[in-house]
């Protein structure tokens, strides 16, 4: 299948410090992209839906001036943790899709810890 | 209520058995369909497309029912590894643009 890739895998930050995650689709040209967030054993559960070249799509409480989210290319969307705090510790995945497809490709996931 | 829903389990089955998930949708305009599967601190990986006619890969086999909005998931002669979490997906509407909803997902403990 496609792959998706993100970086980094594992970060510790501080509380009140910014971090950024990325997305690519290496193999493929991402029309959308998908943030997710999972706690541990528990569903994933989405933040935001983005499409190259337009803003992103929040889902209801998702604060959008905390997590910012660019979709500059076909290829990359970068999600940034702003003035992290504890409770933003938690496993972000992103998801890629393809236009015209149905499927979604996800990356490896991100985890996040904020000391 | 949740738009898609899943039996939470968990299903420990012994190798070998036969053992099937069930899952229920509330969007009737919903149009395509998947069984992804999570182990533990992983992303989801798709497993299989859930078509009308139903489909089968492998040991899998997967079942649509748009009349009572139900989707199933069959696995045949379960391995050790089949041990994960699966999770139903949903695209909401008719479209690629569309939405697409996890339901909660269905843990699997396969034990020798």
């Amino acid at each position: 299948g496609a792959v998706v890739s993100q970086h980094p895998s594992r970060v510790i930050c501080k509380s009140g410090t910014s971090v950024k995650i990325e997305c690519r689709s290496l193999d493929f040209q991402a029309t959308t992209m998908f943030w997710y967030r999972q706690f541990p054993k528990k569903s994933l559960m989405l933040m935001a839906t983005s499409n190259e070249g337009s803003k992103a799509t929040y889902e209801q409480g998702v604060e959008k001036d905390k997590f910012l989210i660019n979709h500059a290319s076909l290829t990359l969307s970068t999600l940034t943790v702003t003035s992290a705090h504890p409770e933003d510790s938690s496993f972000y995945i992103c998801s890629a899709r393809a236009r015209s497809s149905y499927e979604q490709y996800f990356g490896p996931g991100t985890r996040l810890t904020v000391t | 209520r949740k738009e898609v829903e899943q039996d939470p389990g968990p299903f420990n089955v012994p190798e070998g058995a036969t053992v099937a998930f069930n899952c229920t949708y509330s969007n009737s305009a919903s149009q395509s369909f998947f069984w992804y599967r999570q182990d533990c601190r992983k992303e989801p990986k798709l497993l299989m497309s859930v078509y009308s006619s139903g489909n089968e890969d492998g040991r899998f086999t997967a079942q649509l029912n748009r009349a009572s909005q139900y989707i199933s998931l069959l696995i045949r002669d379960s391995k050790l590894s089949d041990s994960a979490t699966y999770l139903c997906v949903v695209n909401r509407g008719g479209s690629s643009a569309s939405k697409i909803i996890f339901g909660s997902g269905t843990r699997l403990s396969i034990r020798p």
